[in-house]
C-alpha cells in the first residue's frame, strides 16, 4: 500500500534555531498538507499546497513558516526561528482530490524545542 | 461553539460490546465527513467517510444527519484492536481544502 513517508522521526532543536521536516508524498498525490498536534490536544490544519503553490493556511502559519515543493518528489515545511510552543507532532498529509476525500498521513516527526 | 465537538470519553467497555460516539459541527455548509482512529503516538488513519444515506464497513457504521449537525459512529462487537482515539472529520464549506479535526474520543476494549 502507497505511504507517505516523513523524516526525521524526531527532532530535537534549541530555540531560536531553524528546522526543516522533510515528507514524500503519494506519488501520483496532487495535494499536499501539514497538521499539528500538541501532546494532549487535538490535530490542527496548517498549510495546503496545490500546484506549487499554497492553497490555503492557518493563523498559526505566520512568517516563520514555509513549505516548497522544490524535485516534484518531496514536500518540505522549514521553521525559521523555533520557539518552544513549536514542539508538536507534525504530520504530513497528501490526497489526490483535495480535502473532500480523506487524507493519508505520514506517521509523522516528533519536534522538541528546548 | 467549536467548530467540531466529541464526546471527550473515555469509553471503557467490555470485548463484543457494542458503542457509540457522537459528533456535532457548528457550519451547516461544511460538506464532507470522515471518522478517523489515531493510536497513541501515531498519525490519524482513516476508517471512513460519512455519507448522507449513512454507510457500513464490516462492524462499523456512520451515520449523518444534516438537519442537526451531527454525526455517529457504531462499532459493534467490539475487539481489543479497537482501543484507540477516535477522530470526527469535517470538510467546512467555506475552505475547500482543508479539514477540521474534532478533540477525539478515547475507546478503551476491555478483556
Amino acid at each position: 500500500e502507497p505511504e507517505v513517508t516523513q523524516t526525521p522521526s524526531h527532532q530535537v532543536t534549541q530555540m531560536g534555531q531553524e528546522v526543516i521536516l522533510r515528507c514524500v508524498p503519494i506519488s501520483n498525490h496532487l495535494y499536499f498538507y501539514w497538521y499539528r498536534q500538541i501532546l494532549g490536544q487535538k490535530v490542527e490544519f496548517l498549510v495546503s499546497f496545490y500546484n506549487n503553490e499554497i492553497s490555503e493556511k492557518s493563523e498559526i502559519f505566520d512568517d516563520q513558516f514555509s513549505v516548497e515543493r522544490p524535485d516534484g518528489s518531496n514536500f518540505t515545511l522549514k521553521i525559521r526561528s523555533t520557539k518552544l510552543e513549536d514542539s508538536a507532532m507534525y504530520f504530513c498529509a497528501s490526497t489526490m482530490r483535495g480535502a473532500s476525500y480523506g487524507y493519508t498521513f505520514g506517521s509523522g516527526t516528533r519536534l522538541t524545542v528546548v | 461553539r467549536k467548530e467540531v465537538e466529541q464526546d471527550p470519553g473515555p469509553f471503557n467497555v467490555p470485548e463484543g460490546a457494542t458503542v457509540a460516539f457522537n459528533c456535532t459541527y457548528s457550519n451547516s455548509a461544511s460538506q464532507s465527513f470522515f471518522w478517523y482512529r489515531q493510536d497513541c503516538r501515531k498519525e490519524p488513519k482513516l476508517l471512513m467517510s460519512v455519507y448522507s444515506s449513512g454507510n457500513e464497513d464490516g462492524r462499523f457504521t456512520a451515520q449523518l444527519n444534516r438537519a442537526s449537525q451531527y454525526i455517529s459512529l457504531l462499532i459493534r462487537d467490539s475487539k481489543l484492536s479497537d482501543s484507540a482515539t477516535y477522530l470526527c472529520v469535517v470538510n467546512p464549506k467555506t475552505s475547500y481544502d482543508k479539514v477540521i479535526f474534532g478533540p477525539g474520543t478515547s475507546l478503551s476494549v476491555i478483556p
